[in-house]
């Protein structure tokens, strides 16, 4: 059975950045992309973009050009999303997501929320 | 970044009706597109992917359509486990894979 468990709630201030992990369990990270989705409250899904571990290569969505940082240890097969210049409209619940065999996200972590505030 | 524009942003219906959103994408991507249901609270859930194929253990009242830049999501006779918010995603190479806006369907 795969799941993917992510790092706890964080409160950040505007300006700084966040680390949000992600661990595969059941099986790994090779030959997956691993994609990084947010939902601020009330709001829709917003697709931040995904890392090809056994690439390491990266797609990030425009909006978050230059903020976000994405990265993978397949040693541990846990994946990170860090985003830098925290602002107030960062706050989200962060969730990744894994596909299954034929390609598609099905497999979801539990979600991160991230609070920026002062 | 594909742009994916769905259509209504809110659906209302009663049980039983036949529902029907639509997504348009802003360039051509075959079928490399998936529907979403998502709940309150709840990390979405894969319905329909490469744009007609259901996933295992989704109701056949779900049914993808659709090719190139736009695509439809029906479903045949709403029940009230399916009031809930809709979203399509493109699943281009070299892309991030965007979401559509989302269509809320809500019980009239």
């Amino acid at each position: 059975q795969v799941q993917l468990v992510q790092s706890g709630a964080e409160v950040k201030k505007p300006g700084s950045s966040v680390k949000v992990s992600c661990k595969a369990s059941g099986d790994t990270l090779r030959g997956y992309s691993i994609s990084w989705v947010r939902q601020a409250p009330g709001q829709g899904l917003e697709s931040m973009g995904r890392i090809i571990p056994i690439l390491g290569v990266t797609h990030y969505a425009q909006n978050f050009q230059g903020r976000v940082t994405m990265t993978a240890d397949k040693s541990t097969n846990t994946a990170y999303m860090e985003l830098s210049s925290l602002r107030p409209e960062d706050t989200a619940i962060y969730y990744c997501a894994k596909p299954n065999d034929d390609g598609y996200n099905y497999y979801w972590g539990q979600g991160t929320l991230v609070t920026v505030s002062s | 970044d594909i742009q994916m524009t769905q259509s209504p942003s809110t659906l209302s219906a009663y049980v039983g009706d036949r529902v029907t959103i639509t997504c348009r994408a802003s360039q051509s991507m075959n079928s490399w597109l998936a529907w979403y249901q998502q709940k309150p609270g709840k990390a979405p859930k894969l319905l329909i992917y490469k744009a007609s194929t259901l996933e295992s253990g989704v109701p056949s009242r779900f049914s993808g359509g659709g090719s190139g830049t736009e695509f439809t999501l029906t479903i045949s006779s709403l029940q009230p486990d399916d009031f809930a918010t809709y979203y399509c995603q493109e699943y281009n190479n070299f892309s991030p894979w965007t979401f559509g806006q989302g269509t809320k369907v809500e019980i009239k």
